[in-house]
């Protein structure tokens, strides 16, 4: 069973666009909802990550969009460059804290 | 660097043979977790660690596989009689207490292959 769904699996954007991953998760009882980047050789590192009691948080260019009663989740990177490129994870836990994570979208900006 | 380090980086070994990979946490981190990531796949959790118990493993682990974390500082994970379908990455990583939220910071993996 999947808990965590994630789309698209690969993703090109223009350099200074923007980039969007959608996620979708079915337990409700997930409340921890973190964003993962990973490039290669490396271990996933901590992006950015939200609680289910707000419906936006923003990082500098980046900000996941929470929506609670649909149960999705989005990432949006604006102005995209050639350095984001790399594996996002989205991701969901409870209060067993271990993290489930999706299947992950590769994202390549052109420069 | 203090951040997690994994021991070796890279494994290759024969079908039937046991392996052992090592994790250091980043100092005074209590909580360690092991993770596993396929080809193409987001990490799967394992097990996990609160100082040098072991609070959980998941179905993934099967008999062959069995994780350790003494004194509650480095922990070692062994795979014995590997089989072809144990090549992945492993994944470790830790937190300071734990707990909804808590940032979990991982390390740079140990990629196995099974021949």
């Amino acid at each position: 069973q999947q808990q965590v769904k994630q789309s698209p699996q690969s993703l090109i954007v223009q350099k200074g666009g923007i980039s969007i991953i959608n996620c979708a998760y079915e337990n409700t009882a997930f409340d921890y909802f973190p964003w993962y980047q990973q490039f290669p050789g490396k271990g996933p590192a901590l992006l950015i990550a939200i609680r289910p009691d707000v419906s936006e948080k923003k990082e500098g260019r980046f900000t996941i969009s929470f929506n609670k009663s649909a149960k999705q989740f989005s990432l949006h990177i604006m102005d995209s460059q050639p350095g984001d490129s790399a594996t996002y994870f989205c991701a969901a836990s409870d209060r067993d804290d271990k993290i489930i994570f999706g299947k992950g979208t590769r994202l390549h900006i052109l420069p | 660097d203090t951040g997690v380090s994994q021991d070796p980086r890279h494994k290759i070994t024969k079908r039937g043979q046991n392996v052992t990979f090592r994790c250091d946490p980043i100092s005074e981190h209590n909580r360690l977790y092991w993770y596993r990531q396929t080809l193409g796949q987001g990490p799967e959790f394992l097990t996990y660690f609160q100082n040098e118990a072991q609070l959980e493993k998941s179905r993934l682990l099967s008999d062959r596989f069995s994780a350790e974390r003494p004194k509650g500082s480095f922990s070692t994970l062994e795979i014995q009689r590997t089989e072809q379908g144990d090549s992945a990455m492993y994944l470790c990583a830790s937190s300071p207490l734990g707990g909804l939220g808590e940032t979990q910071y991982f390390g740079p993996g140990t990629r196995l292959l099974v021949l």
